[in-house]
């Protein structure tokens, strides 16, 4: 199976400034059809999980662009433009290329400082 | 409006069996390839297993830690996604969720329902 590294566990960000967390994969997550599939969720407090970017890059209808995806191969980021505090809550990242089994990574916790 | 719609969780004793239900409503059932994903409490999302579409060979895979006791099946008349659990062990207690995953837009997930395995 795919291993999916995240960093760090936890995010502590001010209010209006940005913020960055990094997924890595211990293969790369090209798929033989040229796709990366490389998805990034987002879990409030209580809620359930909501996607936000799929296929590394791409935004998910109702997703506020400044939400963002990038990253090649193995190493992928979802950044926050300026941290908001409706984006309080758990983000992961999941690869969907080498299935089965999906993998997500362990989470990473954004709180405000 | 799209809903997805878990029931049936609840605590059973290790060794014993549930069957999870998911109706659905606001898009096309049929064609989605369904998934069912759990969370332990306090901890991170693991995937349970899949369905392909019936049109696409109706198909299941399952995660190694549940293959074998846990069997996903779907009703498209009723819109409704299955999961059977047998043999519950206590690592088993977890938030189940039916989510559809796609490659490309729109992925939809309900709001759980909670499955104890105690003694």
């Amino acid at each position: 199976d795919v291993v999916m590294t995240q960093s760090p566990l936890s995010l502590p960000v001010t209010l209006g400034q940005p913020a960055s967390i990094s997924c890595r994969s211990n293969q790369s997550l090209v798929h033989s059809d040229g796709n990366t599939y490389l998805n990034w969720f987002q879990q409030r407090p209580g809620q359930s999980p909501r996607r936000l970017i799929y296929k590394v890059s791409n935004r998910d209808s109702g997703v506020p662009d400044r939400f963002s995806g990038s990253g090649s191969g193995t190493d992928f980021t979802l950044k926050i433009s300026r941290v908001e505090a409706e984006d309080v809550g758990v983000y992961y990242c999941m690869q969907a290329t080498h299935w089965p089994p999906p993998t997500f990574g362990g989470g990473t916790k954004v709180e405000i400082k | 409006e799209v809903q997805l719609v878990e029931s049936g969780g609840g605590l059973v004793k290790p060794g014993g069996s549930l069957r999870l239900s998911c109706a659905t409503s606001g898009f096309t059932f049929s064609n989605a390839w369904m998934n069912w994903v759990r969370q332990a409490p306090g901890k991170g999302l693991e995937w349970v297993g899949r369905i392909k579409s019936k049109t696409d060979g109706g198909t299941t895979d399952y995660a190694a830690p549940v293959k074998g006791r846990f069997t996903i099946s779907r009703d498209d008349s009723k819109n409704t996604l299955y999961l059977q659990m047998n043999s519950l062990k206590i690592e088993d207690t977890a938030v189940y969720y039916c989510a559809d995953l796609p490659y490309g837009s729109g992925s939809l997930w309900g709001q759980g329902t909670l499955v104890t395995v105690s003694s």
